[in-house]
């Protein structure tokens, strides 16, 4: 079946610990994205990319950080992890259909910061 | 400022009843909404989604109406069943460039 995978599933660090979190696709979609998600709050877009093309939110903290190696890979880092970062963080991708674009989500990473 | 609202954290009904569940939008220019499920330790799932152009979509027991000069869509389930019970997000994108903006989600809990 055609996915979204992200590994791992559960990543536990230390404060200011280096990680990387990856996501791989089988749907050979041109658009992916990181989310963050705090627990009881809406998903909120850290970045996406646009083939290479790389789209930063104005509001995320240059603590995060991407990169696109191929279509299938996307890789979130996060340099210095604070305890606020501490979430689930969810990979999506998308065809890019123009207005009627659906976003197929991943199983998310929980990441803990000790 | 939030621009897609979900005032109802969450939802109890009884199988076999209808599920009603709300969201409310500010942006006017939005022009394609979606709607997602979400169970524990899993990504959220596209559900149904509906474009600016329609009132109504439907897809076996789930239908989303849209009502544009209200700024309010709502998801129906028909009957509900147990194995309905999740996290709702509504969400909502303008354009072919728009990011998709997402609700806090509601709850729904399915009682046998």
């Amino acid at each position: 079946d055609a996915m979204v995978i992200q590994n791992p599933r559960y990543q536990v660090t230390q404060f200011g610990k280096p990680v990387t979190l990856s996501c791989s696709q089988t749907l050979n979609h041109n658009v992916m994205y990181w989310y963050q998600q705090k627990s009881s709050q809406a998903p909120k877009l850290l970045f996406h990319y646009y083939d290479k093309d790389f789209n930063n939110e104005a509001d995320t903290p240059d603590n995060f950080q991407s990169r696109r190696p191929n279509t299938s890979f996307c890789f979130l880092d996060i340099r210095s992890p604070g305890l606020g970062d501490a979430a689930m963080y969810l990979c999506a991708t998308s065809k890019n259909q123009g207005n009627v674009d659906t976003q197929y989500f991943g199983p998310g990473t929980r990441l803990t910061v000790l | 400022d939030q621009q897609v609202k979900q005032n109802s954290p969450s939802l109890s009904v009884q199988e076999g009843r209808i599920s009603i569940l709300n969201c409310d939008y500010t942006n006017s220019m939005f022009d394609y909404f979606l709607w997602y499920k979400k169970y524990p330790a899993e990504g959220p799932t596209f559900l149904i989604s509906i474009s600016s152009i329609k009132d109504k979509n439907e897809d076996g027991r789930f239908t989303v109406f849209l009502n544009k000069s209200a700024k309010h869509l709502s998801l129906h389930i028909v009957p509900s069943q147990p194995g309905d019970s999740a996290v709702y997000f509504c969400a909502a994108k303008q354009g072919s460039q728009g990011n998709l903006i997402f609700g806090k989600g509601t709850k729904l809990s399915v009682k046998p």
